[in-house]
């Protein structure tokens, strides 16, 4: 069974571009939930989707939004890109009510 | 206080030895646990849950949780070279889905 992938590996941007992120969650599994990892701040948490809606947002600022589809996959948006957005964003996904989170590789965003 | 914390090391222990990773956190309910091991330059990798008071062994992996002190600890018995990572401790706040709460993570490195 192929594992969470994200697209694309690797972004570098401006400062106030914006950026899209695609995630695709392992097979079967409708919960996707998005991370951002700085050595900074560790890994913090973005927002969770299920079946298409926002079940979960944490303390980041309206900036960062996302979006299901119909068949799971995730994409994750960040508008006015900000030197700080640097940082590497991992996608999870988990199966049904179980809180085990399987990362994708992640994108290393650089915003210059 | 952060809600999970842990020792940022490094760890450094000689090859064959015990390897002990704690991690302490603040919400009283809390209910579920992870370990996961992130290599550098990689994604996080579920090593260990454990959701009830006790040891719960996996391989040469250890958990224990301790719900009254709201301790947690990992132990790595017979440590290879090869288990040099960081060791992440998460953490799961009842009805809160996929969100977890991470810990800012202990860098282990085994020496041969």
């Amino acid at each position: 069974k192929a594992g969470v992938t994200q697209t694309p590996r690797y972004l570098i941007k401006t400062r106030g571009q914006q950026v899209t992120l695609s995630c695709s969650p392992i097979s079967g599994h409708r919960s996707v939930s998005w991370y951002q990892q700085t050595p900074g701040q560790g890994l913090q948490f973005l927002f969770e989707y299920f079946s298409e809606t926002q079940r979960n947002k944490g303390n980041f600022p309206g900036r960062f939004s996302g979006r299901q589809f119909s068949n799971s996959r995730s994409e994750m948006n960040v508008s006015t890109l900000e030197l700080g957005d640097s940082a590497l964003y991992l996608c999870a996904s988990r199966q049904g009510s179980n809180e085990k989170l399987f990362f994708g590789s992640g994108t290393q965003l650089s915003v210059l | 206080q952060k809600e999970v914390e842990q020792n940022s090391g490094p760890l450094s222990v000689p090859e064959g030895a015990i390897a002990s990773l704690n991690c302490t956190y603040s919400d009283r309910v809390s209910q579920s646990f992870f370990w996961y091991r992130q290599y550098s330059g990689k994604s996080p990798e579920l090593i260990m849950s454990i959701y009830s008071n006790g040891d719960k062994e996996d391989g040469r992996f250890t958990a224990q949780l301790n719900k009254a002190s709201q301790y947690v600890s990992l132990l790595i018995r017979d440590s290879q070279p090869s288990d040099s990572a960081t060791y992440l401790c998460a953490v799961n706040i009842y009805n809160q889905g996929g969100k977890l709460i991470f810990g800012q993570g202990t860098e282990l490195s085994v020496k041969p």
